[in-house]
């Protein structure tokens, strides 16, 4: 129940289109939902989050899509460029849960590969 | 304003041995995190302080360990080290009481041979 899966594990997609990267999750209880990227030889940043109270959440050329009643989450990475090429991790959180306050429980990710 | 600040860098431990790894919190922030991150397992919460008290821990054995300071900063420690510990560890501050907004440090890599 803990768990968060995520996919594709890899995608490949043009500049200039859209990457779209899907997660599940089956713990009701989540109430916050990051997605982190990560370049190689780093550790992962925060790009954008959403709570449950909100459906989509937009910040530049990323944006979130949340179905509370389907328990998924979506990125989507309008405009994809070389640049955006790592791996992206989607994570779920308790917050209010006095229990598991600071623990993120992350998808395996998904490596982004956009050709020139 | 720096970053979460990991050392060392890179560590090379022998079976057996025990090692501890630092995190220097983002200045301000009271809540730190620690994950394993592996090629299998991905990433996996190992423990998480919050005004030198740990509020949260991860399904990992006894041999991990960890403490808060009053200045935040942090210590992991892994005692009889395996072949299997080897991965990145990876320390997440947040400023918020309810550790949103967790921004990550560069890293340990550990191996162990």
């Amino acid at each position: 129940q803990q768990q968060v899966k995520q996919s594709p594990q890899s995608l490949i997609v043009q500049k200039g289109g859209i990457s779209i990267i899907n997660c599940a999750y089956e713990n009701t209880a989540f109430d916050y939902f990051p997605w982190y990227q990560q370049f190689p030889g780093k550790g992962p940043a925060l790009l954008i989050a959403i709570r449950p109270d909100v459906s989509e959440k937009k910040e530049g050329r990323f944006t979130i899509s949340f179905n509370k009643s389907a328990k998924q989450f979506s990125l989507h990475i309008m405009d994809s460029q070389p640049g955006d090429s790592a791996t992206y991790f989607c994570a779920a959180s308790e917050i209010y849960g006095s229990s598991n306050t600071g623990k993120l429980i992350f998808g395996q990710g998904t490596t982004l590969q956009v050709k020139p | 304003k720096a970053g979460v600040t990991q050392t060392p860098r890179y560590l090379i431990k022998t079976r057996g041995q025990q090692v501890t790894l630092s995190c220097s919190p983002i200045s301000g922030h009271r809540s730190v995190s620690w994950y394993q991150q592996t090629p299998g397992q991905g990433l996996q919460f190992l423990f998480e302080y919050f005004s030198e008290t740990q509020r949260n821990k991860g399904n990992f054995p006894g041999r991990f360990s960890g403490r808060q300071f009053s200045n935040s900063r942090s210590e992991m420690n892994v005692s009889t080290l395996e072949l299997g510990d080897s991965a990145l560890y990876l320390c997440a501050s947040s400023f918020t009481r309810d550790s949103t907004e967790a921004f990550f440090g560069q890293g340990t890599r550990l191996t162990v041979v």
